[in-house]
């Protein structure tokens, strides 16, 4: 089945700075990649996501980069603010018509410092 | 409001008494899941169900049965809860298979 590994697993900025956080796959069928965005106390929310076709995807502060040969993907967070401190999941669907079948990366603490 | 909603939100039971939490979405989604969180193991997948009376397993389905017999209800039944099911569970919906899921609330469960 799917592995997806996440890094790093804590993550620490100063308010404006730039944050990224890394995900490898293992599923070469797969074709979903979504970022969830979990905030404590909360279910995790959908914040941004990306089909194997595109290979970067942006909306405002956020980006996610996808390297199809690699198996690797990418969340980007530009001039962060401290309501950006959450947990941050990674995730990625498994092959063929099993599309709702998603396995999440380990999770990755941000904590944005003001 | 389009939400997924899950109840109870907490729950404490013992050893093999029979429970079920029940999941229903107002956003009319063909696809609903069921998912545990434990620290450091981020987000694993219990069941999915693809539409009405069509559902398959996740990656940790072991102890939990589920059923689908409306499009807006996906219960998560545990037929003899035990210790290691303590956890905190998530149930989610999306509208096709390449969209995100919706998430709800949660349900924190204690297994005595």
């Amino acid at each position: 089945g799917e592995n997806v590994e996440q890094h790093p697993s804590t993550l620490s900025v100063q308010e404006g700075d730039s944050a990224v956080i890394k995900c490898t796959y293992s599923d070469s069928a797969s074709n979903y990649f979504p970022w969830y965005k979990q905030e404590l106390g909360k279910g995790p929310q959908l914040i941004i996501d990306i089909r194997s076709n595109v290979g970067e995807k942006k909306d405002q502060r956020i980006a996610v980069t996808l390297n199809k040969t690699a198996k690797h993907f990418s969340l980007h967070i530009t001039e962060t603010q401290p309501e950006d401190s959450a947990v941050y999941f990674c995730a990625a669907n498994a092959g063929g018509t099993s599309y709702g079948k998603l396995t999440f990366g380990q999770g990755t603490i941000l904590t944005v410092h003001p | 409001e389009a939400q997924v909603t899950q109840n109870p939100r907490y729950l404490i039971t013992v050893t093999g008494k029979k429970l079920t939490v029940t999941c229903s979405q107002n956003m009319n989604h063909e696809y609903m899941s069921w998912y545990r969180q434990d620290p450091g193991l981020g987000l694993r997948q219990i069941y999915y169900s693809m539409n009405v009376e069509v559902t398959d397993k996740g990656d940790v389905p072991e102890g939990y049965k589920v059923s689908r017999k409306e499009k807006r209800n996906f219960p998560l039944i545990l037929e003899s809860p035990s210790p290691n099911q303590t956890s905190l569970y998530f149930c989610a919906s999306s509208r096709q298979g390449l969209y995100g899921y919706t998430f709800g609330s949660g349900t924190r469960l204690t297994v005595v």
